[in-house]
């Protein structure tokens, strides 16, 4: 089948500590997508990528890294400097313009 | 720049009737696209229907449907026999082009509320 996979779908961490949350995709799509959302908000766009190896800021970069290896795989670093990391974050991908976003299942990350 | 505005935060509907779910968007791009997205309570984002800029027909989905009226910027999605199921949050979303290539703005949603 193919498909977004986001792992985990709970992530719970200590204050000062890097987590890093995974995001693969099957699809073959080369743009992936990385969004932040909080309870009762819209989505706000971390990080994006076009093309392996390269890949841009988005509204909320900052205390956020990703890196993009391979076509199929974004996966996104929440960093200590993260001040209020605590939210629902969403990996997507996009085949070409103007195609829609397929959407993972989204990781809950708490921080404790 | 480019810019989604969603103005009903939240939206009762009697079950099997119709509602008009409200969205506007700002782009000075003359090729992007337009998305509906529903969220359920798990979190899952649903794509729901498209609109491209040029289309010149109305996108239609099942009981989904966009009013897409191009002078004014707008991008309404028209549910229609609303089901219990259709409680949820839902998301306009439009595509353009930006000096990297394909980007996404997303609008800050309704939650839509069918009542028995």
């Amino acid at each position: 089948d193919g498909g977004i996979t986001q792992s985990p779908k709970y992530l719970f961490r200590k204050e000062g500590q890097n987590v890093t949350l995974s995001c693969e995709q099957n699809l073959n799509h080369d743009a992936m997508y990385w969004y932040r959302q909080d309870p009762g908000q819209g989505l706000r766009l971390i990080y994006y990528s076009q093309i392996v190896n390269d890949f841009q800021k988005g509204d909320i970069a900052e205390g956020y890294s990703v890196s993009r290896e391979k076509k199929e795989s974004f996966p996104l670093t929440v960093t200590s400097a993260q001040k209020n990391p605590t939210a629902f974050y969403l990996c997507a991908s996009s085949f070409r313009r103007n195609n829609e976003q397929f959407f993972g299942p989204g990781t809950r990350l708490t921080v404790l | 720049a480019q810019k989604i505005t969603q103005t009903q935060p939240g939206m009762f509907v009697q079950e099997k009737e119709a509602v008009t779910l409200d969205c506007t968007y700002d782009t000075s791009d003359p090729s992007y696209g337009l998305f509906w997205y529903k969220q359920p309570s798990s979190g899952e984002m649903i794509f729901l229907i498209y609109q491209g800029s040029y289309d010149q027909q109305n996108a239609t989905e099942g009981r989904y449907s966009l009013n897409f009226q191009k002078a004014r910027k707008s991008a309404n999605l028209v549910i229609s026999a609303s089901q219990l199921g259709d409680s949820a949050m839902y998301f306009c979303a439009m595509s353009y082009s930006s000096n990297y290539g394909q980007n996404f703005v997303f609008g800050p949603g309704t939650r839509l509320s069918v009542l028995p």
